[in-house]
């Protein structure tokens, strides 16, 4: 059973355009992280969200976590070549649970 | 520039050798772990540290060995792996167990078995 299901798996998009990504769960959480990871190194943290509404803003990212503290999402403006890579959210259930993570490409 | 250092950055070995990974962090965290990832998948947690003592062995095989011989260093001893250990093994550090959602990781070391 995978606590978190991230979607797309998979995303292409022209640079310029929005996105958004989305890692859902039937499972409360008192936290929710979001990470970026580029091919061959680790992860990096992006941000932490831990009350329920909550929105946090990381320049041309705005992260949101639901009402229920069961849901978050990640929205990207006008993407840039940089952004590409593996987005992963991490739930903090007692142990951090990871997401199979979504895989951005942003094409110039 | 991270700041958990991991070493080698790659490391090729047969199935008879012995090797060591090591994990290096110096922001006072008194939480550390072991994750493998496997190509286009997320980290698996193997082992986790908190305050120097193995808290955490998520049924991981004997040969891996993890030793965490103070607060700032956490190695990983190899031995006698298979071809299907082939991974990317990544170190993280948390300032607590208790607060284990901000993990920050090491650029982690690229293991080909073979």
């Amino acid at each position: 059973t995978q606590l978190l299901e991230q979607s797309p798996q998979f995303l292409s998009i022209q640079e310029g355009e929005n996105l958004t990504v989305y890692c859902n769960s039937s499972s409360v959480f008192s936290s929710l992280q979001w990470y970026r990871q580029e091919p061959g190194e680790g992860p990096v943290l992006l941000v932490t969200v831990v009350t329920g509404g909550e929105v946090k803003k990381l320049k041309r990212l705005t992260f949101q976590f639901g009402d229920a503290r069961k849901d978050s999402s990640l929205h990207i403006t006008a993407a840039q070549p940089g952004d590409t890579g593996l987005y992963l959210c991490a739930g903090d259930r007692d142990k951090i649970i990871f997401g199979k993570g979504t895989r951005l490409h942003i094409l110039p | 520039d991270t700041e958990v250092t991991q070493t080698p950055k790659h490391l090729v070995m047969g199935m008879t050798n012995k090797k060591s990974l090591k994990c290096e962090q110096h922001m006072g965290h008194r939480a550390m772990y072991w994750y493998k990832q496997k190509a286009k998948k997320p980290p698996e947690l193997m082992f986790v540290y908190s305050y120097e003592k193995l808290s955490i062995n998520e049924s991981v095989p004997s040969r891996f060995s993890p030793e965490c011989p103070n607060s700032s260093l956490l190695n990983l001893h190899l031995h006698a792996l298979q071809p299907e250990d082939s991974a990317l093994y990544l170190c993280a550090s948390s300032q607590e167990v208790t607060r284990p959602g901000e993990l920050f990781f090491g650029e982690g070391s690229r293991l080909t078995v073979l």
